[in-house]
């Protein structure tokens, strides 16, 4: 499986752009980078993913470099409901199996 | 429309016995995937379900089993419990198998004594 490498941990500012990056440099041609959330005592949450394509939706923006070997998850104005470990999910072939990593702990302080 | 049911939300079993969970899916969804959370080991694939078969399976051992109905209802089984399978299960349904977009329940928080 491909493996992923996220920070153990980042704090943003309340208001401000949450970037938080991924390595995977193991990935292949036709695999897909996903991202979840899990915000505390609740099941994790389905937030973005992509394969080549700079990708946007109404809760963030995945940026994937050219080489596809790493990307960024972007939160454009972080709240402090958006405290949470991130997850940044390589998916390997057909299905849902999904293998999470540790994650990313981002913390929003006001 | 209603999200991913679990239930039960809590349970404590005993070493030995042996524990039912039940996923009642998104309506339309009908793929239900089991994840096991632990603070040591993480988020763990245990198995997928789709069209009443099982189509993936983690690494864990036969005391883990589940089964979907007809309905993409789904239900996990563990037998003869060790203090290791204190967990939160967590159940995780899809329209189908292509999208990789799982909605997560709120989880089955089980306490192995």
């Amino acid at each position: 499986d491909a493996k992923t490498t996220q920070p153990t941990s980042m704090d943003c500012a309340e208001g401000r752009a949450a970037n938080l990056p991924c390595n995977h440099s193991t990935i292949s041609g036709n695999e897909y980078v996903y991202w979840y959330r899990q915000i505390h005592s609740q099941g994790p949450q389905y937030i973005i993913h992509g394969l080549k394509n700079n990708e946007t939706n109404e809760m963030a923006s995945l940026i994937i470099t050219e080489d596809r070997k790493s990307s960024t998850l972007i939160l454009p104005h972080a709240t402090l409901r958006d405290t949470a470990v991130y997850y940044c999910i390589v998916r390997v072939g057909y299905g849902n199996k999904l293998v999470f990593g540790s994650g990313t702990i981002l913390r929003v302080k006001s | 429309k209603a999200g991913v049911t679990q239930t039960p939300r809590y349970l404590i079993k005993t070493r030995g016995q042996q524990v039912t969970l039940s996923c009642s899916p998104i309506s339309g969804h009908r793929s239900v995937s089991w994840y096991q959370q632990t603070p040591g080991q993480g988020l763990q694939f245990l198995f997928e379900y789709f069209s009443e078969t099982q189509r993936n399976k983690g690494n864990f051992p036969g005391r883990f089993s589940g089964r979907q109905f007809s309905n993409s209802r789904s239900e996990m089984n563990v037998s003869t419990l060790e203090l290791g399978d204190s967990a939160l299960y967590l159940c995780a349904s899809s329209r189908d198998r292509g999208t990789g977009e799982l909605f997560f329940g709120e989880g089955s928080r089980l306490t192995v004594l």
